[in-house]
């Protein structure tokens, strides 16, 4: 029984460069979050998605950051033109719909820019 | 040792003894708490939650304490091994259907033998 599955678990990119990062959520799973870890802090939430709606991207910044939640394959957290500051580990939690609160964390995309 | 009252960044001790992590959470709306056990590299993992309606749930070596008056909440490790050093975060939810974890600062409990 698969987990949460992220990748790439490490990712350089240079200044301006983009980055894509995959989560597949766990089978049965249809509701996808985002969450941004700088270092020494704890998580932030970036985006809620259900499959093909972005449904809350109130943590997202305004520019440069998009998600998707195919109706098939991974959800995609692109970062378009990245910057030293966008440096942190980016986590994907899955839950199995949107009554329940229990999420399951994938092991994360560490993103350095360089 | 044991470490009660506000919250720490860091907590010491020694294996065998038992462990306390403390919260303050911010929401008086919230509706839900969860402990996560996060170790280095890895993303965090779910030790144990708990409802507002409830002040106490315990799991294998591990209870959860909830105060709604002062909006705390602890993590209690019986029995510290040295594989509970870790952070540990707090995570509180308003219960509303599809709404985020908010995190709290974590706190890196690291057991020596």
């Amino acid at each position: 029984n698969a987990g949460v599955m992220q990748n790439p678990r490490h990712l350089v990119r240079r200044r301006g460069q983009e980055a894509r990062l995959r989560c597949s959520p766990m089978k049965g799973h249809s509701h996808v979050y985002w969450y941004r870890q700088l270092p020494e802090e704890g998580l932030k939430f970036m985006v809620y998605l259900q499959k093909e709606n972005i449904i809350d991207e109130s943590g997202m910044p305004k520019e440069r950051f998009s998600a998707e939640f195919p109706k098939e394959g991974p959800s995609i957290l692109r970062i378009q033109q990245v910057v030293r500051g966008d440096s942190a580990a980016y986590f994907c939690a899955s839950a199995r719909g949107a009554q329940t609160y229990e999420q399951y964390f994938g092991p994360g995309t560490r993103l350095t820019v360089t | 040792g044991e470490s009660v009252g506000l919250h720490l960044p860091t907590l010491s001790v020694q294996e065998g003894d038992n462990s306390i992590i403390n919260c303050a959470y911010s929401n008086s709306a919230s509706d839900y708490f969860i402990w996560y056990k996060q170790e280095s590299g890895k993303g965090p993992q779910f030790i144990i939650d708990i409802r507002s309606n409830m002040d106490k749930r315990q799991g294998q070596r591990v209870t959860v304490l909830l105060n709604k008056t002062v909006k705390h909440l602890s993590l209690q490790i019986a029995a510290t091994q040295p594989g509970d050093s870790a952070v540990y975060f707090c995570a509180e939810n308003t219960g509303q259907a599809g709404t985020a974890l908010i995190f709290g600062k974590g706190t890196t409990l690291s057991v020596s033998s």
